[in-house]
């Protein structure tokens, strides 16, 4: 079956620097959801959309962005990083908000 | 708000032992309970899951319960195996805030769990 691709899997940065990171859903999913883990922590929601409109908001930074587009496919972009926005990142898709299914995430770090 | 309390590890088990992984919950509302394993290296796998009071989720000889009145959701496997060495997340999803469908999930710390053979 087919699953949450993310891209890309690995992303090495420098601080101040801008990262964007991909999220394709599962095929007829409409909601996705963007968490963030940092070593050894839980995973903490950043933000979700639903229907290519924010649909929850969490602990995302103000220097975070992020968007759902026409395809479903969905875009976090992160500007002037910083240290501790190394992390794994997951994508998270399910279809009209139910039980959700995560990508195999993209480990950024911040050099 | 919601939360959920997930007991500490590291477990480590001998082959065909019993496991049981204890997690409460919080919530304000009606929450569906999500037991997620995360091998190592890998993303997130459900598990299993319950959306209500009294529900047994269970896939792959693991096995949990909804308990409303104990606000429980504790994880068992009769007798584990090499291959369930991972970190295992207890988490809780609430209505939406538009309130008619699940929302963001709230994790537990997870617990690492080691079998040896």
């Amino acid at each position: 079956a087919a699953g949450v691709i993310q891209s890309p899997r690995h992303l090495i940065k420098e601080k101040r620097e801008t990262a964007t990171l991909k999220c394709y859903p599962i095929p007829r999913h409409d909601t996705v959801y963007w968490y963030q883990q940092g070593p050894g922590q839980d995973p903490q929601f950043l933000i979700s959309f639903y229907e290519k409109m924010q649909s929850d908001k969490g602990s995302i930074p103000d220097r975070f962005s992020a968007q759902q587009f026409s395809d479903y496919h969905s875009e976090l972009n992160m500007s002037s990083l910083e240290l501790g926005d190394s992390a794994l990142y997951f994508c998270a898709s399910s279809f009209q908000s139910e039980t959700q299914y995560f990508g195999p995430g993209t480990r950024l770090l911040v050099l | 708000g919601d939360s959920v309390t997930q007991m500490e590890g590291p477990v480590t088990l001998s082959e065909e032992a019993f496991l049981t992984i204890n997690c409460t919950y919080t919530a304000t509302g009606y929450p569906s309970l999500f037991w997620y394993v995360q091998y190592p290296g890998e993303g997130l796998q459900l598990l299993l899951k319950a959306t209500k009071a009294d529900d047994k989720g269970s896939n792959k000889g693991f096995e949990a319960t909804y308990r409303k009145e104990t606000t429980s959701f504790h994880l068992e496997k009769g007798s584990v195996q090499v291959s369930d060495s991972a970190v295992y997340f207890c988490a809780l999803s609430d209505r939406s805030p538009r309130g008619s469908t699940l929302g963001r999930l709230y994790f537990g710390r997870g617990t690492q769990l080691t079998v040896w053979p």
